[in-house]
């Protein structure tokens, strides 16, 4: 238990679906983001969000939308998506945007699959 | 940016081996951390360790930040130690937490 909670942890969804992940952390952090890892590939940043404002958009697709209502939620809202959409997304939390001295931590991740 | 790599992509182990991943960065750094992912997907925290030498338990991990390295170290390998080790640094000058490839290790019964 890593204190950062995603749900749901499998999803299915046709291309013309619209669903959400969701994020939530009881850590009391102040940043909050999105990875995303296809399959034998490194973690990619998706979305950065520092006091709430996002602070990074790493040039993702408009059909991955995020929002940050507050400090301790974060939601990947996911629209006409492609099959190569699929991957293992991952939410993540630090005290603030990481820099010196500051851990990250990871949820347990949101399995999605397009069909 | 920073360039991270990791090396070797892919380690096989007898259950009792010890091992050691390997971690360059391209540039000074401020924070690096590595992490451990499971077969589940879970990427777990290990060290936070920018420099010097940390342990815990049969893991330990050397940061040497003036030649651009770190070091993970695998004492007495357990069949739970398979996985993903991922590193991941931040440079100096500040930015995006870069990930490495990835070891992917598979310890042995």
């Amino acid at each position: 238990e890593t204190g950062v909670t995603q749900t749901p942890r499998h999803l299915v969804m046709g291309m013309t679906n619209k669903k959400s992940l969701k994020c939530e952390q009881h850590l009391g952090h102040n940043a909050m983001y999105w990875y995303k890892q296809s399959a034998k590939k490194p973690l990619e940043l998706m979305f950065v969000y520092n006091f709430k404002e996002q602070t990074e958009n790493n040039s993702v697709p408009s059909r991955f939308s995020p929002e940050c209502p507050n400090s301790s939620h974060l939601f990947l809202h996911l629209h006409t998506l492609q099959p190569e959409d699929s991957a293992l997304y991952l939410c993540a939390s630090s005290r603030t945007q990481v820099t010196s001295g500051n851990t990250i931590y990871f949820g347990e991740g949101s399995w999605l699959t397009v069909v | 940016g920073i360039q991270v790599e990791q090396s070797p992509p892919d380690l096989i182990l007898q259950e009792g081996a010890n091992s050691t991943l390997r971690c360059n960065f391209s540039d000074s750094v401020n924070n690096l951390q590595w992490f451990h992912q499971n077969p589940w997907g879970q990427l777990i925290n290990l060290f936070y360790i920018p420099s010097g030498t940390k342990q815990n338990g049969r893991l330990s991990a050397t940061t040497v930040a003036t030649e651009r390295y770190s070091l993970l170290y695998i004492s007495s390998s357990q069949t739970t130690d398979s996985g993903v080790y991922f590193c991941a640094a931040v440079e100096n000058q500040g930015g995006k937490l870069i990930f490495g490839q990835g070891t992917e290790l598979s310890v042995k019964p």
